[in-house]
């Protein structure tokens, strides 16, 4: 079985400071792991992707990500956070084999404070 | 080119009717999954199509069924509505290219907002 625990279901960051969104994961085998982002009232929005080429990923608006193997980790970071990056984020996880249904954690709720 | 896209954008409905929510998927996307989202949670699957065949199911009781038409699109029918199927329903689509779901990545459209009363 496969899951995605997001430590944190807030986090408040000011304008300019850097952002931690907190994954871990379970996986019996070699795992994707995706971050997504929901702003309000909309659909989801691909923000990175991990399929086993590197374990730093670059994703779209300055986010990255690193998978930590040996914690079973998948962090999202960004250096400086923006106003626009104020919405819901989602870790997900799908195995490298069988089905392909994403597992979605429950979310973090990213505010940007002025 | 256009994403995937969801129609209607909302509904409401009450107890015990039915409801069809239909997905286009993005031009050359042969795969199309369904997910639930209740308010305050992350989405769970629903079903997965590819080639008109249903390659996934979810945890989700028989009032629950979807199809894939020739031309990719698809349909999600939920018969016997409760109040606890109020929910955002998303569509996803992906190329389902290769053998390993790796090779794939699935894009959402804006999602179907359902309200039942």
């Amino acid at each position: 079985a496969q899951s995605v625990t997001q430590l944190d279901s807030h986090v408040s960051v000011s304008e300019g400071t850097p952002v931690l969104l907190r994954c871990n994961y379970s996986s019996s085998y070699s795992p994707s792991l995706f971050w997504y982002v929901q702003h309000p009232n909309k659909g989801l929005q691909l923000l990175l992707k991990y399929t086993s080429a590197a374990t730093l990923v670059k994703g779209i608006n300055g986010f990255e990500a690193e998978f930590k193997k040996s914690e079973t980790s998948f962090h999202l970071t960004k250096p400086s956070a923006h106003m626009s990056d104020a919405a819901e984020y989602f870790c997900v996880v799908t195995m490298d084999t069988g089905r392909r249904a994403l597992t979605f954690g429950s979310g973090t709720r990213l505010q940007v404070q002025p | 080119d256009a994403g995937v896209t969801q129609s209607p954008t909302h509904l409401i409905k009450t107890r015990g009717q039915h409801v069809t929510l239909r997905c286009s998927p993005i031009s050359g996307h042969k795969s199309v999954s369904w997910y639930q989202q209740v308010l305050g949670q992350g989405p769970q699957f629903i079903f997965q199509y590819y080639e008109k065949e249903e390659r996934g199911r979810g945890n989700f009781p028989d009032r629950f069924s979807a199809r894939q038409f020739p031309n990719y699109s698809s349909e999600l029918n939920v018969n016997a509505l409760l109040l606890g199927d109020s929910a955002l329903y998303l569509c996803a689509s992906s190329i389902y290219a290769g053998t390993l779901p790796t090779q794939e990545t699935q894009y959402f459209g804006p999602g179907t907002r359902l309200l039942v009363l």
